[in-house]
């Protein structure tokens, strides 16, 4: 599967604790992108890395949210002291840098419940 | 405050017939736009992007964007009961790096 992949796709823990969540972008794709969507909404933009370097954060992304891509390939998501509130589909886009446009896909997404 | 207006529906068409999808844009330094299809419990799917004023077709499905009007719209011929999904529009300053920035999205109903 050449497609953007995301782990786990589902996700249960307890008010309080930490999660982490992988992304797996298309494989030549240098930009990735971290979106959040609640049930009704559409997805909310997070962050955004090209390369490994996080270019741009939503004031939705508050301190107890941190991503990261450390190599430029795979990004990682935290959730620490986890509140019912995050409870989401958190969706990771990747895109390659052209000039005109930049179509981004996503990935299956990976369902949160806090309980 | 960038915003995305969607009517949310639901849209309901008859099989066969044209259905047409409206969103507009509050943000003026928005660029391109896209059109992704959602089924229920799944992640969005590109369909379409344009980024210069007037239509742009690609199979069933044509894009209309209308800058002056901040108007973009999805019409999708022929219609089909697997065409009934959240059709999502999403809006991008320009530069092509930004985030998207999506409206809360279309649901549509093709009725056979």
């Amino acid at each position: 599967d050449t497609g953007v992949s995301q782990n786990p796709r589902h996700k249960i823990t307890k008010r309080g604790q930490n999660v982490t969540f992988r992304c797996d972008p298309i494989s030549e794709h240098n930009r990735l992108y971290w979106y959040r969507q609640t049930l009704g909404q559409g997805p909310e933009f997070l962050t955004y890395f090209q390369n490994e370097a996080q270019l741009e954060k939503s004031r939705l992304l508050s301190d107890r949210f941190s991503a990261e891509r450390p190599k430029g390939s795979f990004s990682t998501l935290e959730i620490q002291r986890t509140e019912q509130g995050d409870s989401a589909m958190y969706l990771c886009a990747s895109s390659l840098k052209q000039r005109t446009y930049n179509e981004q896909f996503f990935g299956p997404g990976t369902r949160l419940t806090v309980l | 405050q960038k915003e995305v207006e969607q009517n949310s529906g639901p849209l309901s068409v008859p099989e066969g017939a044209i259905a047409s999808l409206n969103c507009t844009y509050s943000d003026r330094g928005s660029q391109s736009f896209f059109w992704y299809r959602q089924y229920s419990g799944k992640s969005p799917e590109l369909i379409m992007f344009i980024y210069s004023n007037g239509d742009k077709e690609d199979g069933r499905f044509t894009a209309q964007l209308n800058k002056a009007s901040q108007y973009v719209s999805l019409l999708i011929r022929d219609s089909q009961p697997s065409d009934s999904a959240t059709y999502l529009c999403a809006a991008q300053r320009g530069g092509g790096a930004d985030g998207l920035t999506f409206g809360k999205g279309t649901h549509l109903i093709i009725q056979p």
